[in-house]
């Protein structure tokens, strides 16, 4: 069975710093992994999607990598902005099958202006 | 224009009672989901609908029955609600969940949640 855990379960960085988020997965066999950011009352917001076949996908000031053999992805968030504070989540969606995610249970991020 | 709307945003019942929550969604797409978010920040898929058709049923109490009048719809309804049926319940959809198909096939939308409370 997958789990998806999250390391750390909060951060607090400084304004203008850069920062990891780290998720792991048990099982390798994903088809991809995608990362959300979690905001009160809005939902769950889709940051970026990394196909099992592709290392990493940018977008912006955040970058994504996936190292599908170790079963362990990271989100990097450079120059950190306290409009990036958020729970940030990452799922996974296994091979074959009907689309089901397998959510972490994220981390929180704060960053003090 | 909203994407995916849940309604209502916030509901708090008693033991016992029944319930309903409602999703629409304006993207034309095949899928949609329901996920429970417990305490702990976990989400959990309860049902996927595709084309109107169930084609996910996690281990969820019977009590909770999706229902799905068109593709843009779905409903949940919830019969004699327990203390621990008390989570965010987020829906969702994509553009197919049922193939395995191009990247942006898999990128689902997520409503704002619907709270509920059952004291």
């Amino acid at each position: 069975k997958q789990e998806v855990t999250q390391i750390p379960a909060a951060l607090s960085v400084p304004e203008g710093e850069n920062l990891v988020l780290n998720c792991s997965f048990t099982d390798s066999a994903i088809y991809n992994l995608q990362w959300f950011r979690q905001d009160p009352g809005k939902g769950l917001t889709s940051l970026l999607l990394i196909q099992s076949s592709q290392r990493e996908q940018t977008s912006g000031r955040l970058n994504a990598s996936l190292d599908k053999s170790s079963g362990r992805s990271t989100l990097y968030i450079a120059a950190s902005q306290p409009g990036d504070s958020a729970t940030y989540l990452c799922a996974v969606r296994r091979m074959g099958g009907a689309n089901n995610l397998f959510f972490g249970t994220g981390t929180r991020l704060t960053v003090i202006p | 224009d909203t994407a995916v709307s849940q309604t209502p945003k916030y509901l708090v019942t008693q033991m016992g009672n029944d319930k309903s929550i409602k999703c629409e969604q304006n993207l034309g797409h095949d899928t949609m989901y329901w996920y429970k978010q417990d305490s702990k920040k976990f989400l959990k898929i309860m049902f996927s609908y595709n084309n109107k058709e169930l084609i996910i049923n996690e281990t969820v109490p019977n009590r909770f029955s999706p229902k799905s009048p068109d593709k843009a719809h779905l409903n949940l309804h919830i019969n004699s609600l327990e203390l621990g049926d008390s989570a965010v319940y987020f829906c969702a959809s994509s553009p197919n969940g049922g193939a395995i198909l191009g990247s942006g096939a898999n990128v689902l939308t997520f409503g704002a949640g619907s709270r509920l409370t059952v004291l």
